[in-house]
């Protein structure tokens, strides 16, 4: 059973440029979460995905959007990339709304130079 | 606001000693409680949480946490440290009816040969 997968592991932009990060859910689930780890510190929430909604989003500005698709697999973009945009990005997908817990996939370096 | 404290950046444990990493919440509602750890250039592991009942949790590699309810805790233990354990611990918060996690800023534990 493969677990959460994310596409590409590393990635180098440059400013001003569009990207796009892919994840695929573990088998069985439905949602996918999006989060920030800047280097040094803890995950921050982008954004959750549920039946192909955005259902919360962190304070995050609206140059990052997502896209859920019918399998579950899910999307984010990020627009206008800042140098601040540099980080691992991390996908993390669960089932239901209880207390499950999220299964992480191993992530996306994004440079931004 | 709502939040997570992990006090230690670093913790240094001999290995066969007991460990401990430190976590304290402050959240408005009834919290599910998680420890992941983090390996290098990986997303983050499962390792254990807390959703009802009894107050101690056992999780995987001989992990467990004990829930304080009255000091808003939730300290990851291991009776005895192993070379291996050494990674990035991180202590997550979500509070019932949300759906994103709040995590701590991380605990490096460094386990001595």
């Amino acid at each position: 059973d493969a677990g959460v997968t994310q596409s590409p592991t590393h990635l180098i932009k440059t400013r001003g440029q569009q990207v796009t990060l892919r994840c695929s859910p573990k088998s069985g689930h439905d949602t996918v979460s999006w989060y920030q780890q800047a280097l040094g510190q803890g995950p921050q929430f982008i954004f959750q995905y549920y039946e192909e909604e955005e259902r919360q989003r962190g304070n995050f500005p609206d140059r990052f959007s997502g896209h859920q698709f019918p399998n579950y697999s899910s999307e984010l973009n990020v627009n206008a990339l800042l140098l601040g945009d540099s980080a691992l990005y991390l996908c993390a997908s669960s089932y239901g709304t209880g207390g499950t817990e999220a299964f992480f996939g191993q992530g996306t370096r994004l440079t931004v130079v | 606001a709502q939040s997570v404290a992990q006090p230690e950046d670093q913790v240094n444990v001999a290995e066969g000693n007991p460990l401990t990493v430190k976590c304290t919440y402050s959240v408005s509602g009834n919290p599910y409680l998680f420890w992941y750890v983090q390996y290098p250039n990986r997303g983050l592991q499962f390792l254990l949480k807390y959703i009802t009942g009894d107050n101690l949790v056992k999780g995987s590699y001989g992990f467990e946490a004990e829930f304080n309810k009255s000091q808003t805790s939730f300290h990851l233990k291991k009776p005895s440290a192993l070379v291996s354990d050494s990674a990035l611990y991180f202590c997550a918060v979500r509070v019932t009816g949300t759906y994103k996690y709040i995590f701590g800023t991380g605990t490096r534990l460094k386990v001595l040969a």
